[in-house]
């Protein structure tokens, strides 16, 4: 039960896109279409953002959008906004589950 | 409202036990598989225990395995985790999380309770 691997943080101004990878392995995040990703604000606790590699829970915007391509699923932030900045995390199902290790998000 | 609301959680010395539960509300609880997930300070989350709906299926990280029982009382819209053994690096906030069948995402999040072992 290896934690992914996402990198430790990225940036970028508002109303430009970013990517956060997520690396796993042929046991996970390539085995399954089943990689989720999740927001955190400080103190607060984790909220879905995509579901199955791909779908968006009811209410959550369409600037974020997730893909996958072999052993590395990728969340997409478009359009990015002030309160887009957060902690975000990927897990994939694996058997159990296993999350990435988390990107910190700063809108500059 | 679909809500999930943890409690149990406290200061207990190194090797003590604990039992935390999740109250849920909202939706039928007795239809979806559920998890525990825990965030050390300033660290990341991590997975710790699911069991499904009907309990047949039960799995936990190898962190906790041996000294974590996960359980659930559909009768009473709950969910546990006695927590045994507990070492220094178990302190953490502990979130349960609803699962998207099946296994899809956790859709639906508790406000996490904290435990913090030490001597």
């Amino acid at each position: 039960q290896s934690a992914l691997t996402q990198p430790a943080s990225v940036s970028g101004s508002p109303g430009q896109s970013i990517t956060i990878s997520c690396t796993g392995t042929s046991s996970d995040v390539g085995s399954y279409n089943l990689v989720s990703w999740y927001q955190q604000h400080p103190g607060k606790a984790p909220k879905l953002m995509i579901y199955e590699g791909s779908k968006r829970p009811s209410g959550v915007s369409n600037r974020f959008s997730g893909s996958k391509s072999g052993n590395t699923a990728s969340l997409t932030i478009s359009g990015l906004q002030a309160e887009d900045e957060a902690d975000y995390y990927c897990c994939s199902y694996a058997g159990s589950r296993v999350f990435g290790g988390g990107t910190k998000l700063t809108v500059l | 409202e679909v809500q999930l609301v943890e409690s149990g959680g406290g200061l207990v010395k190194p090797g003590g036990s604990l039992r935390l539960s999740c109250a849920a509300s909202g939706f039928t609880f007795s239809s979806y598989s559920m998890n525990w997930v825990r965030q050390a300070p300033g660290k990341g989350l991590e997975w710790v225990s699911s069991i499904s709906s009907s309990s047949s299926y039960i799995y936990y990280a190898d962190s906790v395995k041996g000294r974590f029982t996960i359980s659930r009382d559909n009768a009473k819209n709950s969910l546990y985790l006695q927590m045994n053994s507990l070492r220094a690096e178990d302190t953490a906030v502990y979130y349960c999380a609803r699962d998207i069948p099946p296994r899809k995402g956790m859709d639906v999040w508790g406000q996490g309770t904290t435990v913090t072992v030490s001597s």
